[in-house]
């Protein structure tokens, strides 16, 4: 069964901790992407990645980090740093030489 | 860079009236839009996409206009059913900046009343 998976699907963090969110694909895409939703924000890039071990700030990246050590592996790591990180993540992917992004099912983030 | 515009912010419709978003994009080098259908809860879902050798594709209910011109396209579903009522968001690629990268415009919340 191909596609995006994200885990999990809730999420809670406290004050001061790092968090990590999990996207996986099986889709052999090449491109990933992190985006960030909030209501009435529409769609905001984090992070992408075209190709392994390398990656680019998207427009809100700061208190954020990712990592792409495996092509079909794109985790996003909240740091402490972000200060509202209450949101809608969602992962996306993208073969090379084509332009549609797929999305994951998404995760959502709650601060306790 | 890209700058994509999207209105109305929210629209009610009966059910079985056709439903009209319209959406701008700021630059002329822009040549992939694609809209999105998004569930409460679930991530958004490829509907149409449109390229700019085209003007209009079809596509069932579903239909996309492209004014190069005037830089804008539209989203139209006809006879809409309740299973429409969704946030719908219009798309554009950023050309002019990183290759593959999607701007995105804010959201259409529809709601189809039976």
């Amino acid at each position: 069964d191909g596609g995006i998976t994200q885990s999990p699907k809730y999420l809670f963090r406290k004050e001061g901790q790092n968090v990590t969110l999990s996207c996986e694909q099986n889709l052999n895409h090449d491109a990933m992407y992190w985006y960030r939703q909030d209501p009435g924000q529409g769609l905001r890039l984090i992070y992408y990645s075209q190709i392994v071990n390398d990656f680019q700030k998207g427009d809100i990246a700061e208190g954020y980090s990712v990592s792409r050590e495996k092509k079909e592996s794109f985790p996003l790591t909240v740091t402490s740093a972000q200060k509202n990180p209450t949101a809608f993540y969602l992962c996306a992917s993208r073969l090379a030489g084509e332009e549609t992004q797929y999305f994951g099912p998404g995760t959502r983030l709650l601060v306790l | 860079g890209e700058n994509v515009e999207q209105h109305p912010s929210t629209l009610s419709v009966q059910e079985g009236d056709s439903a009209v978003i319209k959406c701008t994009y700021s630059d002329s080098a822009s040549n992939y839009f694609p809209w999105y259908k998004q569930e409460l809860g679930k991530g958004p879902q490829l509907i149409i996409d449109i390229r700019s050798n085209v003007g209009e594709k079809k596509d069932q209910r579903i239909a996309v206009t492209l004014n190069k011109t005037a830089k804008h396209f539209s989203l139209h579903i006809t006879e809409t059913q309740p299973e429409d009522s969704a946030v719908y968001f219009c798309a554009a690629n950023n050309y002019g900046g990183s290759q593959g990268n999607l701007i995105f415009g804010k959201g259409t919340k529809l709601s189809v009343k039976p």
